[in-house]
């Protein structure tokens, strides 16, 4: 597509439930970038994939957190039994691998997660 | 870790002034620094990148330096219009083989007409 596509734009859940945020990238993007961003604060790194190497997990708070992504194409981020701390905007964004440090990365609108 | 800093409070300045914001970070020196802008309720946009053995980028109004020896960036907006007001993220990427951008909280900016 044109632009990186994520969805819901807004979900409420119950504490405890799970839900599951969606993210379609541009077209030909080889690399996926989860964010997380509390109100007024900076973007918090979860999780990257490149390709069909393995991804870095390494921002990812805690198992309750999981993401996958088949080949080069949608994303999913799975949050297991919802936490009100969980509760913020999650961000996705895409780049070519070479074209993020030319261009940038390209970031979809997110998913604003509400835990009630 | 990594830490970068860049200014909380709101950057308050009259049309047609130049806007400066500043991000100064810690620990090793990026390959490449970013600028982002930030919009509320919409993902972050892309303005400019400058690479570590650069000084100085230019775009339109924008330019950004980079001093690897204070460990710092400056983002300038000349002429600046009411419709640049929005938050502005600096974003440090190392170059190693995990490519993972690292942002600062941002600086808001306001343009009075």
């Amino acid at each position: 597509g044109a632009g990186v596509s994520q969805s819901p734009s807004n979900k409420v859940t119950e504490k405890g439930k799970d839900v599951e945020l969606r993210c379609d990238p541009i077209s030909g993007h080889t690399a996926l970038y989860w964010y997380r961003q509390r109100l007024g604060q900076g973007l918090e790194f979860l999780i990257y994939f490149q390709g069909n190497s393995a991804p870095d997990k390494s921002g990812l708070p805690s198992d309750r957190f999981s993401a996958e992504r088949t080949g080069e194409s949608v994303s999913t981020l799975t949050i297991q039994r919802t936490q009100q701390e969980d509760s913020a905007v999650y961000l996705c964004a895409s780049s070519s691998s070479s074209s993020g440090t030319v261009y940038g990365y390209t970031f979809g609108s997110g998913t604003r997660l509400t835990v009630v | 870790s990594q830490k970068i800093e860049q200014n909380s409070e709101a950057l308050n300045i009259q049309e047609g002034k130049t806007a400066t914001l500043t991000c100064n970070y810690t620990n090793y020196s990026p390959a490449y620094l970013q600028w982002y802008r930030q919009d509320p309720g919409r993902g972050p946009v892309f303005l400019l990148l400058i690479r570590e053995n650069e000084k100085e980028k230019r775009k339109e109004r924008l330019k950004v330096t980079f001093d690897t020896t204070l460990k710092q960036s400056l983002f300038h907006i000349t002429a600046s219009q009411p419709a640049d007001s929005a938050t502005y993220l600096c974003a440090l990427l190392r170059g190693d083989s995990s490519y993972k951008l690292i942002f600062g909280s941002g600086t808001r900016l306001l343009v009075r007409p």
